[in-house]
């Protein structure tokens, strides 16, 4: 099993629609949880860091955690074509110093 | 605003050669970390390192070497470039407290190896 899993997509959605892409991870001491956003040909981008159990919300985006369930999600509301990217989901486990586990990152593309 | 950044972009390089990538960081962060990032394989760790003169192995480490001699900068060093080296190259860093951990990327280097 991989320590951090993702589904690869391509995730389409419309225009204005809410894309909701899912991660789960492995180890349950994890403490830390990441979301990045990568275009095609740049470095990853840092859009969302969660800690705690719940929901988090900076604008368009929603971070949702779940420990019980291992679960982390992001939710990118009214989505624009210009969210068309990869999305990585990133952990960092409790004694791992401050190294992530990055998964493979899900692809969305935002049609119009 | 956190600032990453790397020494080239594009690097192209023959067989044999000994390879610098170069990494600065304004942010006065502890941590630095090289990754490489391959299709279908994503980011994987090279090196790390905590403190200046420290460095830790990551998950790929063989054909790489690293220096640290000063907080900001981080240098990822190929000692004899190989065609399986042919990738995009990432510096990242971080703080080291643990609720302000976000790691922060540079542009990153797509290094071609002939």
């Amino acid at each position: 099993q991989k320590e951090v899993e993702q589904n690869s997509g391509p995730l389409s959605v419309p225009e204005g629609a809410i894309a909701s892409l899912n991660c789960t991870y492995s180890d349950r001491v994890s403490q830390s949880f990441f979301w990045y956003r990568q275009y095609s040909g740049k470095s990853p981008e840092l859009i969302m860091s969660i800690y705690s159990n719940g929901d988090k919300e900076d604008g368009r985006f929603t971070a949702q955690l779940n420990k019980a369930s291992q679960y982390v999600s992001l939710l990118i509301r009214d989505s624009q074509p210009s969210d068309s990217a990869t999305y990585l989901c990133a952990v960092n486990k409790a004694g791992g110093g401050n190294k992530l586990t990055f998964g493979t990152g899900t692809q969305l593309k935002v049609e119009l | 605003d956190v600032k990453v950044t790397q020494s080239s972009r594009y690097l192209v390089k023959r067989t044999g050669e000994k390879v610098f990538l170069e990494c600065v960081q304004d942010m006065d962060h502890e941590n630095m970390f090289w990754y490489r990032q391959d299709p279908g394989l994503g980011l994987r760790l090279i090196y790390f390192s905590y403190d200046v003169k420290m460095k830790e192995k990551g998950d790929i480490p063989e054909g790489y070497s690293v220096s640290r001699e000063k907080k900001e900068r981080f240098s990822l060093i190929l000692e004899s470039a190989s065609t399986n080296q042919t990738s995009m190259y990432l510096c990242a860093s971080s703080h080291k407290s643990r609720d302000r951990d976000e790691q922060f990327f540079g542009p990153g280097t797509r290094l071609t190896v002939l």
